[in-house]
């Protein structure tokens, strides 16, 4: 069974500051990775995805996050961060021919100015 | 492109009674998957329906049941409503078809079952 784990349930961070989400994930093929956010009271807005090919993944809004096979890890970067970015994350692993999505529990990420 | 669409945004319900959620995929999209979203048990996948058909489910119990539409379009149903059944319904579309799809999601309907 494919599972997720997102270690950090909150995260703060200075404006301008850089940032380093992770995700470590548990599957036995292959795994397809993604990272959503979440602003509070909304859906999931995906930010990026890893399917194969290169590692290091670009995303929306100048994320982006490095597939590492053998630490099972998909941590999501950004340079600088910006207040606009406070939201919940959450990573995800799916499985080629399957649309279920497996959470992590998420990572709130909080901007201080 | 219209994004995924769900009704109603919002919802309050009392124990016993039931419940049922509307979910509008991105147009051209064949796949629409149901999650259920608290905060003690995270996102949880519920159920995949691809043309009319439950395609893949999760963990939950009977009276969580869901149907497609010729159109695509999805209802999910929850009977006998229990306090615990309080949580964001989100709905997720992809086109289903290539097995490495990206699932899309609607805003959510936010159940309250007092």
């Amino acid at each position: 069974a494919q599972s997720v784990t997102q270690p950090d349930i909150h995260i703060t961070v200075s404006e301008g500051a850089s940032l380093e989400l992770r995700c470590n994930y548990s599957y036995g093929a292959t795994p397809y990775l993604f990272w959503y956010v979440q602003s509070p009271g909304q859906g999931l807005q995906l930010l990026l995805k890893y399917f194969s090919g290169d590692t290091l993944v670009q995303g929306i809004k100048g994320f982006e996050a490095e597939f590492k096979r053998s630490q099972s890890s998909f941590n999501l970067r950004k340079p600088s961060v910006h207040w606009s970015d406070a939201a919940e994350y959450f990573c995800a692993v799916g499985a080629q021919g399957n649309e279920k999505l497996t959470f992590g529990t998420g990572t709130r990420l909080t901007i201080i100015p | 492109k219209a994004g995924v669409t769900q009704t109603p945004r919002y919802l309050i319900k009392t124990r016993g009674q039931q419940v049922t959620l509307s979910c509008s995929p991105i147009s051209g999209h064949r796949s629409v998957s149901w999650y259920q979203q608290t905060p003690g048990q995270g996102l949880q996948f519920l159920f995949e329906y691809f043309s009319e058909t439950q395609r893949n489910k999760g963990n939950f119990p009977g009276r969580f049941s869901g149907r497609q539409f010729s159109n695509s379009r999805s209802e999910m149903n929850v009977s006998t409503l229990e306090l615990g059944d309080s949580a964001l319904y989100l709905c997720a579309s992809s086109s289903g078809t290539s097995g490495r799809d990206t699932q899309y999601f609607g805003p959510g309907t936010r159940l309250t079952v007092l």
